[in-house]
Order: C-alpha cells, then structure tokens, then sequence
C-alpha cells in the first residue's frame, strides 16, 4: 500500500520559518494536498501539488519534486495562530478516488 | 451558501446503543466520505461513497454502516459493535472544479 510519511511534532519561534516535509512513494503518484486542522476543529485546504517547484500563496509555499516523492510546506513570518496539526494527503491513480493521509505535524509556535 | 453540514457538534451515548450521524451536502459532489480521527492521530477513513447506492469499506469499517439514498446525504451509523467509538468523526466530499476534499465540521462523539 502507499505510505505518507510525516514528523509528529515540530517547534518553531513566533516571526521565524518552518518546513515541514512529507514523503511518499512514487508509483502511480498524481498529487499532493495539504490541509491545515486547528485542535478540535476540521482540516481546512491550503495547497495542492501536481507539477514540480514551488507554488507560494502569501506566509504560506508548497514544494513537489515528483521524481523524488518528497513535498514540503513551508511557513515563513509565523504567527501564533498557525499553531495547528498539518497534514499532508496525496492522490494515487489506483486509489479509487480517495487520498492517502498522513498523520499529520503538529506545529507548536513558541513566542 | 455552498457547503457540508454535520449534526449534532456533539452526541453522547450510552454504551450498547447505536447512535446515526448525520452528513449533508450542497456542493453537488459525487463523492462523499467518512473520517474517524482520535485524540493526536490522523485521518483514518471508515467508508466512501463515489455514487448514489453504492459505498465501499475503507480501512476502519467494523462497527460502522452507511447508506446513500440520496446525493446531498451520507449517513453514518456507529451500531455497539464498534468497539471503541468514542471520537471525532469527520464527512467529506470531493469533486470538481479543484478535487480537494471539503469537510464538514465535525460531529464528537462520546460513549460511556
């Protein structure tokens, strides 16, 4: 079966820059979604990834390289409120219409 | 106002009884799912539905039923099979223009 690998946790300075890194396997691969989830509340969409580089949506940028089967999220400026779990979630051609998920990155924001 | 509705936000039951959760859309999407995510984990998908009167097992399905009579609706029966309901349930739609998949809010479930 397909694998979405993710860090559990990561600490990162409020004004400072994180990465967050998701890996998965390459066969059949499509795309590449990340969602953004505040606790108790549910995912939000942030970024999708088909084609290589990097895709920047204002604080927020998404990196593919397709070829290595490596994503990352990148957060730049941060602020208290992106204090949330990140997950990654990708598209596989014999999926059957779902998405993979992984288990998502809990990002603490420190001041 | 386009989007997916999930009630009650919060539902608790007795252990022993079945409980239906309830999950509407008004996106139009073909493709409605279910999520069950505990406490620091991911999402774990319990069934999918691509089309109306037709749904498959996702990977957490014992325990669980649902049916799609109609597109806007998917319902979610946690029957007292499932072992540990206790959760946050989660329904999702996918379709075009983008193909993400939309959720709605969440219904948390407690069962003591």
């Amino acid at each position: 079966g397909q694998n979405i690998d993710q860090p559990t946790e990561m600490t990162a300075t409020e004004g400072a820059i994180v990465q967050i890194n998701c890996t998965y396997q390459t066969s059949g691969f499509n795309g590449l979604f990340w969602y953004q989830q505040h606790a108790g509340e549910a995912p939000t969409f942030l970024s999708y990834n088909v084609l290589d580089g990097l895709e920047e949506k204002g604080r927020f940028s998404s990196f593919l390289s397709r070829s290595k089967g490596y994503s990352y999220l990148l957060l730049k400026e941060l602020q208290m409120k992106d204090s949330a779990s990140y997950l990654c979630a990708a598209d596989f051609m014999d999926s059957n219409y779902q998405l993979i998920w992984g288990a998502g990155t809990k990002l603490i924001i420190k001041p | 106002d386009g989007g997916i509705t999930q009630s009650p936000k919060y539902l608790f039951r007795k252990e022993g009884q079945n409980v239906t959760l309830s999950c509407e859309q008004n996106l139009n999407h073909d493709a409605m799912y279910w999520y069950r995510q505990d406490p620091g984990q991911g999402l774990r998908l319990i069934y999918y539905s691509q089309i109306v009167n037709d749904f498959q097992k996702g990977d957490i399905a014992e325990g669980y039923s649902v049916s799609r009579e109609k597109k806007e609706s998917f319902p979610l029966t946690v029957t007292s099979a499932q072992k540990n309901p206790t959760a946050f349930y989660l329904c999702a739609t996918r379709g075009p223009p983008s193909y993400e998949q939309y959720f709605g809010p969440g219904t948390r479930l407690t069962v003591t």
